[in-house]
């Protein structure tokens, strides 16, 4: 089965340093890796995805994860945060295609926290 | 597009009621989700649809949970009768298989009392 873990229940960090959520993943595969984030009384916004390529991805708002698969980790970076990265974030994985639409899986979410 | 969209985004109702939870996903999408969100479990998912048929229902915790996609715009999550510990939020979400990633509404959050 898979799944996926988000350590940290909740990531403090200071405007304007780099900020670094944690995400380590179980698959079977190659896997299908993606990052969301929820902000207060939304649903979940797509941030990016791996999927095959280059390990480095960037995606939405300056944010970029980095696929690490000697260590099955998928971690969510940006160089400088703002207030407004505020927010619940969720890493989320599933299986390759095999025949079938694989479910995707989603992690509990890590809340991270800018300081002004 | 206007993105997924739920109604109602606020459903307050007493035990034992019926309930009934709607959503419309993006057009062109052939994947519907509903998904469940509480402090204690984070976001379940409930039931996903393919081109409207129903695929997989293994998440729907009870057989007072149903769900529903009779056209390609139009979903229902209904529960029957309505538990205190029902209360969450629940989200629709729709996906194009081939891009994979979801959109998902904004969510209806039910407070059963």
């Amino acid at each position: 089965a898979q799944s996926v873990a988000q350590p940290e229940d909740q990531v403090n960090v200071a405007e304007g340093n780099p900020l670094t959520v944690k995400c380590t993943y179980s698959v079977s595969g190659n896997p299908y890796l993606f990052w969301y984030v929820q902000y207060p009384n939304r649903g979940l916004q797509f941030l990016l995805k791996y999927i095959t390529g280059d390990n480095l991805v960037k995606g939405s708002y300056g944010f970029e994860a980095e696929f690490n698969k000697s260590q099955t980790s998928f971690h969510l970076k940006k160089p400088s945060a703002l207030v407004s990265d505020s927010a619940l974030y969720f890493c989320a994985v599933r299986a390759p295609n095999s025949g079938g639409y694989q479910k995707v899986t989603f992690g509990i979410g890590t809340k991270l926290q800018v300081i002004p | 597009d206007a993105g997924v969209i739920q109604s109602p985004r606020h459903e307050v109702t007493e035990m034992g009621q019926e309930v009934t939870l709607r959503c419309k996903p993006i057009s062109g999408h052939d994947y519907l989700f509903w998904y469940r969100q509480t402090m204690m479990r984070g976001l379940e998912l409930l039931i996903y649809f393919n081109n409207n048929v129903p695929i997989d229902d293994s998440g729907m915790p009870e057989d007072r949970f149903s769900a529903k996609m009779p056209n390609a715009s139009f979903s229902t999550l209904k529960i029957q009768p309505s538990e205190p510990r029902d209360s969450a939020v629940y989200f629709c979400a729709s996906s194009l298989a081939r891009f994979d990633e979801q959109f998902f509404g904004p969510g209806t959050r039910l407070t059963v009392l």
